[in-house]
């Protein structure tokens, strides 16, 4: 089976710009988390899609959205961008409630 | 709140011996689990070991083992016969079963540990 997968895996903007990261997740699962991940703030829960809907946000400003389709895909964008929003964006999959399996994240560098 | 704090920012073992990276937690919901995962140089988030708040048991995934203590509310990870591969960041992480936290994993800083030849 195959895992999740993230495009792209770099990505390099500058400031105002806006971003759209995907992912695919693993066939059959139906939940996708988003997660920040910087030397300074750690792992962050950006949010959760279950069956298109979103189910859960974590504390990130309006500019962080996100949606999910109906094949469970799911993309996230970031609008107006700031050089602090320079990470690896993690995404996560699962069936329901159960384990999360990561994908191999993309590298966002904001100049 | 939940939290998750990981002591230890960096760990040395020798290869082939044993090496356990220490997790507490906090919680008030009686439904969790609690995860351990791999992050290498790469950056992938590899998944290597699971325990529920009811499990009776500690898990073990081949070399890993999970050492649940659940009144002190802390759940170390034990890896048995380092190898070399091992040398990653490793990550303590919980997930509230109950209320709406959904898919939401909180993490810990983090244990980077180092395996010597």
């Amino acid at each position: 089976k195959a895992g999740v997968t993230q495009t792209p895996r770099y990505l390099i903007k500058t400031r105002g710009q806006q971003v759209t990261l995907s992912c695919s997740p693993i066939s059959g699962h139906r939940s996708v988390s988003w997660y920040q991940q910087t030397p300074g703030q750690g792992l962050q829960f950006l949010f959760e899609y279950f069956s298109e809907t979103q189910r859960n946000k974590g504390n990130f400003p309006g500019r962080f959205s996100g949606r999910q389709f109906s094949n469970s895909r799911s993309e996230m964008n970031v609008s107006t961008l700031e050089l602090g929003d320079s990470a690896l964006y993690l995404c996560a999959s699962s069936w329901e409630a159960d384990t999360q399996y990561f994908g191999p994240g993309t590298r966002l560098t904001v100049l | 709140a939940q939290k998750i704090t990981q002591t230890q920012p960096g760990m040395f073992v020798q290869e082939k011996e044993a090496v356990t990276l220490d997790c507490t937690y906090d919680t008030s919901d009686p439904s969790y689990g609690l995860f351990w995962y791999k992050q290498p140089s790469s950056g992938e988030m590899i998944f290597l070991i699971y325990q529920g708040s009811y499990d009776q048991q500690n898990a073990t995934e081949g070399r890993y083992s999970l050492n649940f203590q659940k009144a002190r509310k802390s759940a170390n990870l034990v890896i048995s016969a380092s190898q070399l591969g091992d040398s990653a960041m490793y990550f303590c992480a919980m997930r509230e079963l109950g209320g709406t936290s959904y898919g939401k994993l909180t993490f810990g800083q983090g244990t980077i540990l180092t395996v010597h030849p």
